[in-house]
């Protein structure tokens, strides 16, 4: 069992252009939570998935932001004309109940420039 | 809203030495969690505390929870360097909640 996958490790763009971070949760995992990490702090929640559905994104900024996981394929945190601030590390988790068992992926570090 | 704080921030400590990081949270919570983070590295789960007075011990580490305290400890029994890390303590609402709310951290540095 791979993990979860997290693609890329670390990605650069400038202001302005768009960020993709892909994440392919563990085997047999329907839950799919995506994490901020900014320098020197604790993880923040940013949206929950399922198969199809968003169940919460009560912390994903609600310009610029989107995520999915679609029926076939990782999820998908998807960041629209990036600022500085987004500079962050962005964590995948997923679960096979829901709220039970987290496991992360290694992170995509995204810096902005 | 959920608060979970932890103290101390930040830890430098003599090897051989024991301490202990507490974990503080808002409102009443179904589990907590600790994890361990290594630089530019991603989260290993340490524990998983499920029920009050809960204790559970791996290797130099043993964290236990006090549900009625709304408190938990990570307790570090004759630290060695290899334990030089940041801890965090993650709360959630249980069959409620679907998402965890993380302490701010405790960067230990072990010395020799």
């Amino acid at each position: 069992n791979a993990g979860v996958m997290q693609n890329p490790r670390h990605l650069v763009r400038r202001r302005g252009q768009e960020a993709r971070l892909r994440c392919s949760p563990m085997k047999g995992h329907s839950h799919v939570y995506w994490y901020r990490q900014l320098p020197e702090e604790g993880l923040k929640f940013m949206v929950y998935l399922q198969k199809e559905n968003i169940i919460d994104e009560s912390g994903m900024p609600k310009e610029r932001f989107s995520a999915e996981f679609p029926k076939e394929g990782p999820s998908i945190l998807r960041i629209q004309q990036v600022v500085r601030g987004d500079s962050a590390a962005y964590f995948c988790a997923s679960s096979e109940l829901q709220g039970y068992g987290y496991t992360f992926g290694s992170g995509t570090r995204l810096t902005v420039v | 809203e959920l608060k979970v704080e932890q103290n101390p921030l930040f830890l430098s400590m003599q090897e051989g030495k024991n301490y202990t990081i507490y974990c503080n949270y808002s409102t009443t919570s179904d589990r907590l969690y600790w994890y361990r983070q290594d630089p530019g590295k991603s989260l290993e789960s340490l524990f998983v505390l499920l029920s009050n007075g809960a204790v559970k011990q791996e290797g130099r580490l043993m964290a236990s929870l006090d549900t009625k305290a709304r408190l938990s400890t990570l307790h570090i029994t004759a630290a060695v360097h290899d334990l030089s890390a940041t801890y965090f303590c993650a709360v959630d609402m249980g069959s409620s909640g679907d998402k965890l709310t993380f302490g701010t951290g405790t960067r230990l540095a072990v010395r020799p």
